[in-house]
């Protein structure tokens, strides 16, 4: 069974400071692990995925993320925060060879000028 | 170009009735899936569908029903609208390959049951 943990409901950060929203998974073999951002009124936009080689894996609008194994994580980072990053982040991971997508519950940040 | 489409945008149903939520993409994707967004509860699946003809269930198919007629369309019926399904529902589609795709979706559509 595939699952996925986003321990934190709401993240506040000074605009400017960097920036982690949490994310752990669950499957049985090989994860596809996926970040989503969803601003308000609007469908979810894809900001990275990590499918295989380097752990570290850079998206859009200046984010990244970093897969461990070991702990079964996938968090998302920033260097520094904008006021314009407030939104509601969705992780979200497939096993390989499986369908479908399973998304967290979502984190909302929060930036605050 | 288009992307996904839902419409309505917005709908209110009394208790029983019966609506169809429709979606439509224009990039040949085929796989297309439903969810619902519910505070506190992330996204879960409805239903896909991984080609036309074919479809299946997700993690919270009762109450709807789905067809894929063409690899364009990807409608959903609500049967005997619930206030338990009071929910705002995105579809979404991608390429079908080696499931490293991602997904593109649609505005979404925000239902009241009441």
């Amino acid at each position: 069974a595939q699952s996925v943990a986003q321990p934190e409901d709401q993240v506040n950060v000074a605009e400017g400071n960097p920036l982690t929203v949490k994310c752990t998974y669950s499957v049985s073999g090989n994860p596809y692990l996926f970040w989503y951002v969803q601003y308000p009124n609007r469908g979810l936009q894809f900001l990275l995925k990590y499918i295989t080689g380097d752990n570290l894996v850079k998206g859009s609008y200046g984010f990244e993320a970093e897969f461990n194994k070991s702990q079964t994580s996938f968090h998302l980072k920033k260097p520094s925060a904008l006021v314009s990053d407030s939104a509601l982040y969705f992780c979200a991971v497939r096993e390989a060879g499986a369908n479908n997508l399973f998304f967290g519950t979502g984190t909302r940040l929060t930036v605050i000028p | 170009n288009a992307g996904v489409t839902q419409t309505p945008k917005f709908q209110v149903l009394k208790t029983g009735q019966s609506m169809t939520l429709q979606c439509a993409q224009d990039m040949n994707h085929e796989y297309m899936s439903w969810y619902r967004q519910d505070p506190g509860m992330g996204l879960r699946l409805i239903h896909y569908s991984v080609g036309a003809g074919i479809t299946d269930q997700g993690e919270v198919p009762n109450g709807y029903n789905v067809s894929r007629s063409t690899t364009e369309d990807f409608p959903l019926r609500l049967l005997s609208a619930a206030p338990s399904q009071t929910s705002v529902y995105f579809c979404a589609s991608s390429y079908r390959g080696t499931g490293e795709e991602k997904l593109f979706f649609g505005s979404g559509t925000q239902l009241s049951v009441l």
